[in-house]
C-alpha cells in the first residue's frame, strides 16, 4: 500500500474549519484514501473514504486532487471532543478485509 | 456502526504470567478480525489476522507462540499473552471489518496490559 505523509501536529479554533492535508504521491489506480481518528485511550474510529471523487458524510469531508497524490479531511465545525490523532491511510481495493497500515498521523489540538 | 468489544480493558500482571484479551463482535459476524499493539506515544502496529476456522497470519517480528490467537467463533477471539514481560506492556486493539455497507473496519475500545 502507498505511503501518506501527514504533518505530526496542528491546533484549530473551536467552531472554525479544521483541514487536515494528506499526501500519498506514489498512490495506485485501485488504492482508496482511508481516514480514522483516534482519541486518547480510545481505539481508532472511521471518518470517511474516498477513491476519487470528494465525499462528505456527517462527520467530515474528503477532497481529493484530481491527480490523487494528496487529499484533505475537512471538519466543517471543529469542538472540543474533536481533538484526537487522525491518521489518513491508503489500502488497495477498498475492502474492508484488507490489513490497514498506519502512520504517523496528525495529532489535532481544537482550543476554545 | 458495528460494536466490537474487548475485555478486560485494562489488566495488571505479574511477569511470568499468561493475560487472555478478548475481542467480540457483538452485532455481525466476521470471519477475519485483526489485532494491534500500540506503545505509548506511537501508531498502532497490526500483529496477526485472526481468521475463524483457520490458524492467524502473524506480522513480522511478531512471535506466533507468545501470543496465541484463537478465533472461536464467528464473534469472538482472543489474544493470549504468554509468558508476559514488561516489554509486553502496551495497548491492544482489535478490529473487525465490515464487508457491507460503509465496508470499513471498526475497532474495539483497547485493552491496556501493564506487565509488572
Amino acid at each position: 500500500d502507498a505511503k501518506t505523509t501527514q504533518p505530526p501536529s496542528m491546533d484549530c479554533a473551536e467552531g472554525r474549519a479544521a483541514n487536515l492535508p494528506c499526501n500519498h504521491s506514489t498512490i495506485s489506480g485501485n488504492e482508496y484514501v482511508y481516514w480514522y481518528r483516534q482519541i486518547h485511550s480510545q481505539g481508532p474510529q472511521y471518518i470517511i473514504h474516498g477513491l476519487k471523487n470528494n465525499e462528505t458524510n456527517e462527520m467530515a469531508s474528503l477532497i481529493i486532487t484530481e491527480d490523487r497524490k494528496s487529499s484533505t479531511l475537512i471538519l466543517p465545525h471543529a469542538t472540543l471532543r474533536d481533538t484526537a490523532v487522525y491518521y489518513c491511510i491508503v489500502r488497495s481495493g477498498g475492502n474492508a478485509g484488507n490489513m490497514l497500515t498506519f502512520g504517523g498521523g496528525t495529532r489535532l489540538m481544537v482550543k476554545p | 456502526g458495528a460494536v466490537v468489544s474487548q475485555h478486560p480493558s485494562w489488566v495488571i500482571c505479574k511477569s511470568g504470567t499468561s493475560v487472555k484479551i478478548e475481542c467480540r463482535s457483538l452485532d455481525f459476524q466476521a470471519t477475519t478480525m485483526f489485532w494491534y499493539r500500540q506503545f505509548p506515544k506511537q501508531s498502532l502496529m497490526l500483529m496477526a489476522t485472526s481468521n475463524e476456522g483457520s490458524k492467524a497470519t502473524y506480522e513480522q517480528g511478531v512471535e506466533k507462540d507468545k501470543f496465541l490467537i484463537n478465533h472461536a467463533s464467528l464473534t469472538l477471539s482472543t489474544l493470549t499473552v504468554t509468558s508476559a514481560h514488561p516489554e509486553d506492556s502496551s495497548f491492544y486493539i482489535c478490529s473487525v471489518p465490515l464487508l457491507a455497507g460503509v465496508n470499513e473496519q471498526f475497532f474495539g475500545p483497547g485493552t491496556r496490559l501493564t506487565v509488572l
